[in-house]
């Protein structure tokens, strides 16, 4: 059974930079799909924000592209978000979530749980 | 960036009805459009993928048609377990979500 979690500082300042993990368990994440990244603002709807594929291929959410960059580690069989200068609108839940289809962006059917990242000083 | 326009956002509803959520998109995108249910704390779950087809397991209440730029959800008989909020999704071009339906009760 594959499951995905998510890791990180619950609190991160406005200016710096957010940076969470996704660990992978029951699949390896050089599997052949796209492993993605969504986060939901308190009350709000769903935001994609980027994915990665075997560390090859990136995608990013256009209006995000220059403060996004998401990485694949082999070694650790986790893949990672970092979203630089932050500001209180980056304050969301975060999701990790695997593609379900191999070689191509499609829609996620496997998701962590979520985790709370609240920017504030 | 593609678009994505759900309506309504939100729908009061009893058992036992027949619950439709519709999604426009700003340009065509062939039937490249997934639906998901989203319950309070959890993270969403996948209903529905390419317009139409039923992700394993999920209740034959559900369905999804449309094509092009018009796409609906269906639910023909509400049941307690249904009231949550509704996400679809587009994966035409990257991906984007509409804005969210929330199903509750009437």
């Amino acid at each position: 059974q594959v499951q995905l979690r998510e890791s990180g500082p619950g609190l991160v300042k406005p200016s710096e930079t957010l940076f969470l993990t996704c660990s992978v368990a029951g699949s390896s994440i050089s599997s052949g799909y796209y492993w993605g990244w969504v986060r939901q603002p308190p009350g709000q709807g769903l935001e994609w924000l980027g994915a990665v594929y075997h560390g090859v291929d990136t995608s990013y959410k256009s209006s995000l592209k220059s403060r996004v960059t998401i990485s694949v580690d082999t070694s650790k069989n986790q893949f990672s978000l970092k979203l630089q200068s932050v500001t209180a609108a980056d304050t969301a839940i975060y999701f990790c979530a695997r593609s379900q289809c191999s070689y191509a962006l499609c829609p996620f059917d496997l998701w962590g749980q979520g985790t709370l990242v609240t920017v504030s000083s | 960036d593609i678009q994505m326009t759900q309506s309504p956002s939100t729908l009061s509803a009893s058992v036992g009805d027949r619950v439709t959520i519709t999604c426009r998109a700003s340009q065509s995108l062939s039937n490249w459009v997934a639906w998901y249910q989203q319950k309070p704390g959890k993270a969403p779950k996948l209903l529905i993928y390419k317009a139409s087809t039923l992700e394993s397991g999920v209740p034959l209440r559900f369905s999804g048609s449309g094509s092009g730029t018009e796409f609906t959800l269906t639910i023909t008989s509400l049941q307690p377990d249904d009231f949550a909020t509704y996400y679809c999704q587009q994966y035409s071009s990257q991906l984007t979500f509409g804005g969210g339906t929330k199903v509750e009760i009437k």
